[in-house]
C-alpha cells in the first residue's frame, strides 16, 4: 500500500449504530488529520494529531471520537450520529503540522439513515 | 482572521482553452503557506503546489502555472490548453505557522471552483 488509505470506502449506518473509520498512512509522516466534506460546504477540519497527540479539536460534537494509537494510524469512532452527519470523511497526513502539504486518502462516504 | 475566497463557483471551458482560477486570501501573519488541491470526481484530493509567503516567484509545471502576488493577496492558478481530464473541483488553501488559540495546524480551504472542460 502507498500513500494514505481509508476503510471502509462507503458506510451506511443507523442513528443508533456504532462504527469506526480507519485511516493509515504509509508516508512516514508525523501529523494526521480528519476532515468532513458536506455538499455545498467547504472542507471542515475536525481533528489534528501530531506525533499521536491531539493538537486541534474544532468544536466537533462528542459523537465523533478520534483515536491515534501511533503515527501511522488514525481512527474516527462514530456513535449515535444524526442524518446531517452524512458526508465524505477525509483523512490526511503531512510531515509536520501546518507548514507542509497534506496528502489525502480517498475518503469514506458516510450515510446516516 | 484567516480566510480564503474562491469567487468562481463554476467555470466551463472547451478543450484547449486556457483557464485561470482565482484565489484571494486574508491573513494577519507574515509567515504563511498557500496550497492548491485538485479533487476529481473520484473524491480524493490531490496536492498540486505549496508556496510559502516569502517566495513570490511564479511557478510553472507543465500546463499548470501559479501567480502569487502578495500586494493583492492573490494566488491564482492557470491551466493552459485545458483537457477533459482537468475537469475537477479545485481548492485553494491557507495555513499559518503560529499557535494562536488553537489554530495551529488549521488548513483553511476556500469553497472550491468546479471546472468543467468539454471536448
Amino acid at each position: 500500500e502507498t500513500g494514505v488509505t481509508q476503510t471502509p470506502r462507503h458506510l451506511v449506518m443507523g442513528m443508533t449504530n456504532k462504527k469506526s473509520l480507519k485511516c493509515e498512512q504509509h508516508l512516514g509522516h508525523n501529523a494526521m488529520y480528519w476532515y468532513k466534506q458536506s455538499a455545498k460546504k467547504p472542507l471542515e477540519l475536525m481533528f489534528v494529531y501530531s506525533l499521536e497527540e491531539r493538537v486541534e479539536n474544532n468544536s466537533v460534537p462528542s459523537r465523533f471520537s478520534p483515536e491515534c494509537p501511533n503515527s501511522s494510524h488514525l481512527f474516527l469512532h462514530l456513535h449515535t450520529l444524526q442524518p446531517e452527519d452524512s458526508a465524505l470523511y477525509l483523512c490526511a497526513s503531512s510531515q509536520e503540522v501546518a507548514v507542509d502539504e497534506q496528502y489525502f486518502g480517498p475518503g469514506t462516504r458516510l450515510t446516516v439513515t | 482572521a484567516q480566510k480564503v475566497t474562491q469567487a468562481q463557483t463554476e467555470i466551463s471551458v472547451v478543450e484547449k482553452e486556457d483557464v485561470t482560477l482565482d484565489c484571494v486570501y486574508e491573513t494577519r501573519d507574515t509567515t504563511y503557506y498557500l496550497f492548491w488541491y485538485k479533487q476529481p470526481p473520484s473524491g480524493e484530493l490531490v496536492f498540486l503546489i505549496r508556496r510559502n509567503s516569502f517566495d513570490e516567484q511564479n511557478e510553472i509545471s507543465g500546463r499548470y502555472s501559479w501567480n502569487f502576488q502578495k500586494s493583492t493577496s492573490s494566488f491564482n492558478f492557470t491551466i493552459t490548453a485545458s483537457q477533459v481530464v482537468d475537469s475537477a473541483v479545485y481548492f485553494c488553501a491557507l495555513s499559518e505557522e503560529r499557535w494562536a488559540g488553537g489554530s495551529q495546524g488549521n488548513l483553511i480551504f476556500g469553497k472550491g471552483t468546479k471546472l468543467s472542460v468539454k471536448p
